[in-house]
């Protein structure tokens, strides 16, 4: 069974930039990379997506490196309301491409 | 937008009930999802549907069943609850757009086993 690790918090202030990284070792070769954010009694709501490299789009930035046994999730100029808990979500390649959520990450914006 | 809508927000059942769950989109998605979440533990795949009276295991499918009669509509059953099963339960669609996991998910379901 691939394993997603994810910090289980992170702190910042107002303004700033979070990153939150994702390691995922045995990724499927073809699967995407998906991160999710959620608020308290809500579902999870998709963010952005990628395979390689970068991808940006409003919301967030995702980078992959080349092994693509990790990937970062940026969210640039951070404000309250960006505190949510964020998910990773990648496909496992050892079970013909089950997802596999990550653990999550509990993001607290500060003023 | 996509809709997913779940029958209830808050669900208080006895030990030995039988429960339905019911999920319904409303966007033609092929692909649903019933998942439980739980502090710590983050969102487990309980069954998934990608057709009409087809369905999958996820990782923790013992004490669940499922049911998808229509394309838009997906339940999740629990033949007889037990108190290990509180949680809040999520549905989720998708398209099949090939390996992207681009999910669209309910407000979820509060179920509490007494």
């Amino acid at each position: 069974l691939a394993k997603t690790t994810q910090p289980i918090s992170m702190d910042s202030y107002e303004g700033q930039e979070v990153n939150i990284t994702c390691s995922h070792n045995n990724i499927a070769t073809n699967d995407y990379i998906t991160w999710y954010q959620q608020f308290p009694s809500q579902g999870p709501r998709f963010i952005i997506q990628g395979y390689k490299t970068k991808v940006t789009n409003e919301v967030a930035s995702l980078f992959i490196p080349a092994d693509r046994k990790s990937s970062t999730l940026s969210l640039p100029r951070v404000s309250l309301s960006d505190t949510a808990v964020y998910y990773c979500l990648v496909g496992d390649g050892n079970q013909g491409g089950k997802l596999i959520f990550g653990q999550g990450t509990e993001s607290s914006v500060k003023p | 937008d996509v809709k997913v809508t779940q029958s209830s927000r808050y669900l208080v059942k006895r030990t030995g009930e039988k429960v339905f769950l019911e999920c319904v989109q409303d966007m033609d998605h092929e692909n649903m999802f019933w998942y439980r979440q739980d502090p710590g533990l983050g969102l487990r795949l309980i069954y998934f549907s990608y057709d009409v009276k087809m369905k999958e295991k996820g990782d923790i499918p013992e004490g669940y069943s499922v049911s998808r009669e229509k394309k838009e509509r997906f339940s999740l059953i629990l033949e007889s609850a037990s108190t290990n099963q509180t949680s809040m339960y999520l549905c989720a669609s998708s398209p099949p757009t090939g390996l992207s996991y681009e999910q669209y998910f309910g407000p979820g379901t509060r179920l509490t086993v007494t």
